[in-house]
């Protein structure tokens, strides 16, 4: 089955340290995203990626940073720079860089210890 | 989400049709999206409407666009208590790179 694999479910992280949060598809689309979500809040878009080896910041991307060396692949990593980390963390991609609907993964949630 | 507003909250009794209603201020967004989150889980796409449509069903689902307004409405009829979930409005805007931009998400809770 084709989709979009968030790892792992659950996240802690400790003061000053970085993590990373994984996404994986194999959906073979171009474009995939990443979104922070709060409680009883929409989406934030943090950063997106519309080809291999290109990204762009989306609207809360400081103390975050991707990579996009793998078409199925679009790792996060929340730094030690992100003093707010505690949210519900979403990936999703689409077909290409148009408008074209977007699928989600499971989500990550990131907590502090 | 500032620019797309929802409701926050309905609540239905099983059986009944749901409402769910969204606006939206862009008139350069080309579709419209609803999608669906359940408890600790991420965001199912339900169904989505070119913005030169006025409606669009699927199944149980209606959507009504009225783009004067740029009021966006998804219909739910014979809501079951699987409904019971909260629903997201997004547009895909072309001047944003056709980025989604979300509601705040209106929670549907459907009583037995």
């Amino acid at each position: 089955d084709g989709g979009i694999t968030q790892s792992p479910k659950y996240l802690f992280r400790k003061e000053g340290q970085n993590v990373t949060l994984s996404c994986e598809q194999n959906l073979n689309h171009d474009a995939m995203y990443w979104y922070r979500q709060d409680p009883g809040q929409g989406l934030r878009l943090i950063y997106y990626s519309q080809i291999v080896n290109d990204f762009q910041k989306g609207d809360i991307a400081e103390g975050y940073s991707v990579s996009r060396e793998k078409k199925e692949s679009f790792p996060l990593t929340v730094t030690s720079a992100q003093k707010n980390p505690t949210a519900f963390y979403l990936c999703a991609s689409s077909r290409d860089r148009g408008p074209q609907p977007q699928h989600f993964g499971d989500g990550t949630r990131l907590s502090i210890l | 989400g500032e620019d797309v507003e929802q409701s926050l909250f309905l609540s239905v009794r099983e059986g009944d049709s749901s409402v769910i209603n969204c606006t939206y201020t862009d008139s350069s967004s080309t579709y419209l999206y609803w999608y669906k989150q359940e408890p600790g889980a991420g965001l199912q796409l339900l169904t989505y409407i070119f913005s030169n449509m006025d409606m669009k069903q699927d199944q149980r689902l209606t959507v009504l666009l009225n783009k004067k307004d740029k009021h966006l409405s998804l219909r739910i009829a014979d809501t079951q208590t699987g409904d019971s979930a909260i629903y997201f409005c997004a547009e895909s805007r072309r001047d944003s790179s056709y980025k989604l931009i979300f509601g705040s998400g209106t929670r549907l809770l459907v009583r037995p």
